[in-house]
């Protein structure tokens, strides 16, 4: 089956830089890969996600980028502002209705003000 | 984007006792449903992927008859845990996929906290 992992697990910043949060995966049939921001006690939100035919999408200050080739695909937030803090999964599956979704471990981020 | 709704948010139980967790889609059709069970700082476990009309799967490791899994119709699954003890203290979060698309949406969660 399919394994994500995730790195770093956690991540501090200050505010205004930048943050990268990269995940590998090892099943190649995979080919959608959302990520997901989780506050304490809350549900994960679906921030950004990205389709295998395509090789980078950006909304705003989020962009997410994509390699099938190496299988990996990482998470880019710019202007980092303290309502980033969260923890950020990554997910991936091969796209049909109702297949499983294989998250990665997390990533627990502070921007420190 | 869609809407999963998931109660009760927090539940504090005796041991021994049972507990139900609702989870519904609010305006989409989800033939699948997805239940996790998350600990403190760490990622989402899947314990069951659940089909409507059918039986649920089980995730190795996860007893079926400790977690039962029903998913009546098309919006809605329950998870309940039975004869709960400590242990099963945790954060449940359930899931479900648009019948569409292949996106995932989550519940709100649940707290459990078996005395």
């Amino acid at each position: 089956g399919e394994n994500v992992e995730q790195h770093p697990s956690t991540l501090s910043v200050q505010e205004g830089d930048s943050a990268v949060i990269k995940c590998t995966y090892s099943d190649s049939a995979s080919n959608y890969f959302p990520w997901y921001k989780q506050e304490l006690g809350k549900r994960p939100q679906l921030i950004i996600d990205i389709r295998s035919n395509v090789g980078e999408k950006k909304d705003q200050r989020i962009a997410v980028t994509l390699n099938k080739t190496a299988k990996h695909f990482s998470l880019h937030i710019t202007e980092t502002q303290p309502e980033d803090s969260a923890v950020y999964f990554c997910a991936a599956s091969n796209g049909n209705t109702g297949n499983q979704f294989y998250f990665g471990t997390g990533t627990s981020l502070t921007v420190i003000p | 984007g869609a809407v999963v709704s998931q109660h009760p948010s927090r539940v504090i139980c005796k041991s021994g006792t049972s507990v139900k967790i609702e989870c519904r889609s609010l305006d989409f059709q989800a033939t699948t449903m997805f239940w996790y069970r998350q600990f403190p700082k760490q990622s989402l476990m899947l314990m069951a992927t659940s089909n409507e009309g059918s039986k649920a799967t089980y995730e190795q490791g996860v007893e079926k008859d400790k977690f039962l899994i029903n998913h009546a119709s098309l919006t809605l699954s329950t998870l309940t845990v039975t004869s709960a003890h400590p242990e099963d203290s945790s954060f449940y979060i359930c899931s479900a996929s648009t019948e569409t698309n292949e996106k995932l949406f989550f519940g709100s969660g649940t707290q459990l906290s078996v005395l």
